[in-house]
């Protein structure tokens, strides 16, 4: 069965103090990861699309890594604006509808 | 919200009153889509269309059914509220979910709804 999982629920950082969310995916075949932000009362909002293992993409204090198994989205010296829900998709290759994680809770403190 | 407008964005209703959610959109994409977000779960896919008059069943489609007669619009109707359809749900657009630049699926800001 397709899945994904995300963890941890939630994480506390201090602001400066970098970390990494990560999301671990068991597909029959990838089409392709997708990482989203969320912010509250809001709908998600794309960040990254990886597409093959090894392939690394940044966007800011952000960067999403990938390999077979699993992503990582590393935040460094994240910042309170940072603060939001991440959520991981991925795009089995048996159709073309996203599997969505539970998503990650961050929170930065100033 | 890359131009998609969901309403309402609030509602409360009774238990087996029929509700209809309206997405539109203004970027002609020709997928959109409806999900569901709940404490605990992952965005989860209740129907979804890939053209005018052509939908089809997500993971979760039981008790609702959805409309779409123009390319903008897509409704998501409840025919008979219950208390278990309480939850945000959320509208995506998608240009062709197949093409690796046209996959991205783009979100309307959600309907909270809650039935009583």
């Amino acid at each position: 069965e397709d899945q994904v999982t995300q963890s941890p629920e939630a994480l506390r950082l201090q602001e400066g103090e970098s970390s990494s969310l990560n999301c671990s995916y068991t597909v029959s075949g990838l089409r392709g990861l997708f990482w989203y932000r969320q912010d509250p009362g809001k709908g998600p909002e794309f960040l990254f699309t990886l597409y093959s293992a090894g392939e690394e993409k940044e966007k800011e204090r952000l960067k999403a890594t990938l390999t077979k198994k699993e992503s990582f989205l590393h935040i460094t010296a994240p910042k309170p604006e940072d603060s939001a829900t991440y959520l991981c998709a991925v795009k089995p290759y048996s159709n073309y509808q996203l599997i969505w994680g539970a998503g990650t809770k961050l929170i930065i403190k100033p | 919200d890359a131009g998609i407008t969901q309403s309402p964005r609030h509602k409360v209703t009774e238990t087996g009153t029929p509700v209809t959610l309206r997405c539109h959109q203004t970027e002609n994409h020709r997928y959109m889509y409806w999900y569901r977000q709940d404490p605990g779960h992952g965005l989860r896919l209740i129907h979804y269309s890939y053209g005018v008059k052509d939908t089809d069943k997500g993971e979760v489609s039981d008790g609702y059914s959805v409309s779409r007669s123009k390319t903008e619009d897509f409704l998501l109707t409840l025919e008979s509220a219950t208390s278990s359809q309480t939850s945000v749900y959320f509208c995506a657009i998608s240009e062709n979910p197949g093409q690796s630049a046209k996959n991205i699926q783009y979100f309307g800001a959600g309907t909270r709804l809650s039935v009583l």
